[in-house]
């Protein structure tokens, strides 16, 4: 069955970088497309970027632009997302996610997310 | 690139139907047919509900429904039950080949 597990959580400084890795299993891993989504405590979801997994295509929001790097490793089925200058308020629950063969953003399979709390 | 608005909060009782709004621009909910929305409960990873405005994934109960006018998305969840209860997200593709998610609505069921 597929699957994306994700890395621990991470406590980092302001200032900071945080890598967040996400393996994925039960799937050809570069036939799709992986999403990196985050939600903030008590606020909404908010897409971050997308990486063509065969490829290695990215596309970020603008809001992360220029601050976020995805990249995947097609050998260990695996993607990353890699956030730097980190701030307070960047603490959030990071998700990866796999759109569905059609796109359009139908994210049907997701990791089970990975705490990052930006704290001095 | 604004989030779509949602309400906050929608609620009904056991049975009952109730229907969100995910409203966006004419870049975005209005000009593609790639408007989706998603459950989150506590402690679990969001869950895909309906694509492409009103298809139902392999699994999602046929509760569930999606419609779109002009700008303006929706879902109904019809027979309400006590394990609706979550938030939800719409998110729409838009003109800048991004995606944009709403602000949330909080299903409470009474």
């Amino acid at each position: 069955q597929v699957q994306l597990v994700q890395s621990g959580t991470e406590v980092k400084k302001p200032g900071a970088s945080v890598k967040v890795s996400c393996k994925a299993s039960g799937y050809t891993f570069t036939s799709y497309v992986i999403f990196w989504v985050r939600q903030a405590p008590g606020q909404r979801l908010e897409w971050m970027g997308w990486i063509t997994a065969d490829n290695g295509n990215t596309r970020y929001s603008q809001k992360f632009q220029g601050r976020a790097t995805i990249t995947r490793d097609t050998s260990a089925s695996a993607a990353y997302m890699e956030l730097s200058s980190l701030r307070s308020d960047d603490t959030a629950v990071y998700y990866c996610a796999r759109e569905r063969p059609g796109g359009g953003g139908a994210l049907e399979y997701w990791g089970q997310g990975t705490l990052v709390t930006v704290s001095s | 690139q604004s989030a779509l608005t949602q309400p906050a909060s929608v609620s009904g009782s056991p049975g009952q139907s109730i229907t969100i709004s995910c409203t966006g621009t004419s870049s975005d909910v209005g000009a593609y047919n790639y408007v989706c929305w998603y459950q989150l409960q506590a402690g679990k990873a969001p869950k895909l509900m309906i694509s492409d405005v009103s298809n139902r994934p392999s699994g999602v109960s046929n509760r569930f429904s999606g419609s779109k006018s002009g700008n303006t998305a929706s879902l109904t969840i019809s027979g309400l039950q006590a394990e609706d209860e979550a938030d939800y997200f719409c998110s729409s593709y838009t003109s800048s080949n991004t995606y944009v998610f709403g602000t949330g609505t909080k299903v409470t069921v009474l």
